[in-house]
C-alpha cells in the first residue's frame, strides 16, 4: 500500500549549506507528493509539490526531485537559513482520496 | 485572508473524560480534515467532512467522531478518554477537498490526559 518514509529523522546544516532532506515511498503507482514544513507549535504549512509526470521542480530557494525507478524523492534548501529550521514531511495522497499519508519527518536544524 | 482556526489551544483532561475541539475553515473552503500527530506514530488521518458530508475516515475508534455544520466550521469530539488519546490535533482545509488540493493546517489543538 502507499507509505512515504524519511530515511533520516535528524539533520543538522550550517547557515549557508545546501540541505538535503529525503523520502522513500513504497507505492509505484503513486502520482503526487507534497512536502510540508512544520515550525514548533505550529501546523504543517505547504512547501512544494510534484506529479510524477515531472522529474524536477523549483520553487523559491527549495527544489523537489523524484526518481521514480527507486521511489525516491527529496527536498533541496538552497543556502539554508535559521528560519528554515523546522521538521520537514513528505507526504502523499492515499488511494485517490483527500487523505493524506504523511513520513516520519526530519527534524532540520540550521547552525548559525 | 484568516487561516485555519483551532480552539481550544490547549487542553487538559483525565482519564474518562470527553473532548470538543473546534476548528474554523479558511472562509471559502468547503472541506475539513482532522489529523492526529504524536511523537510516536506521527501525522495519522482521522477523517474529513464535506458539505456536511463525512467522506473519509481512518483507522480510529469510534470514540473519535466529528461533524461539520453548515458554515463548514467544524468538531471532533474523542470519548471516553484513554492516555494514548495525547497528542496534537490538527485541522486542515482546502477549497473543495478534491485529488491533490492544498491543505492548509491550523496550528492544532495540544491535548494532554492525565
Amino acid at each position: 500500500g502507499e507509505s512515504v518514509g524519511l530515511h533520516l529523522p535528524t539533520l543538522s546544516v550550517q547557515e549557508g549549506d545546501n540541505s538535503i532532506i529525503n523520502c522513500a515511498y513504497s507505492n509505484s503507482a503513486s502520482d503526487y507528493f507534497i512536502w510540508y514544513k512544520q515550525e514548533s507549535g505550529k501546523g504543517p504549512q505547504f512547501i512544494i509539490d510534484i506529479r510524477s509526470n515531472m522529474d524536477k521542480r523549483q520553487g523559491q530557494r527549495v527544489t523537489v526531485l523524484l526518481n521514480k525507478t527507486v521511489k525516491h524523492l527529496s527536498l533541496q534548501i538552497a543556502a539554508t537559513q535559521p528560519g528554515d529550521s523546522a521538521v520537514y514531511f513528505c507526504a502523499e495522497p492515499q488511494g485517490g482520496s483527500e487523505k493524506l499519508v504523511f513520513g516520519k519527518g526530519t527534524k532540520l536544524t540550521v547552525n548559525p | 485572508k484568516a487561516g485555519v482556526t483551532q480552539t481550544p489551544r490547549y487542553l487538559i483532561k483525565t482519564r474518562g473524560q470527553q473532548v470538543t475541539l473546534s476548528c474554523s475553515p479558511i472562509s471559502g473552503h468547503r472541506s475539513v480534515s482532522w489529523y492526529q500527530q504524536t511523537p510516536g506514530q506521527g501525522l495519522q488521518f482521522l477523517f474529513e467532512y464535506f458539505s456536511e458530508t463525512q467522506r473519509n475516515k481512518g483507522n480510529f475508534p469510534g470514540r473519535f467522531s466529528g461533524r461539520q455544520f453548515s458554515n463548514s466550521r467544524s468538531e471532533m469530539n474523542v470519548s471516553t478518554l484513554e492516555l494514548g488519546d495525547s497528542a496534537l490535533y490538527l485541522c486542515a482545509s482546502s477549497s473543495k477537498g478534491g485529488l491533490n488540493e492544498k491543505l492548509f493546517f491550523g496550528s492544532g489543538t495540544q491535548l494532554s490526559v492525565l
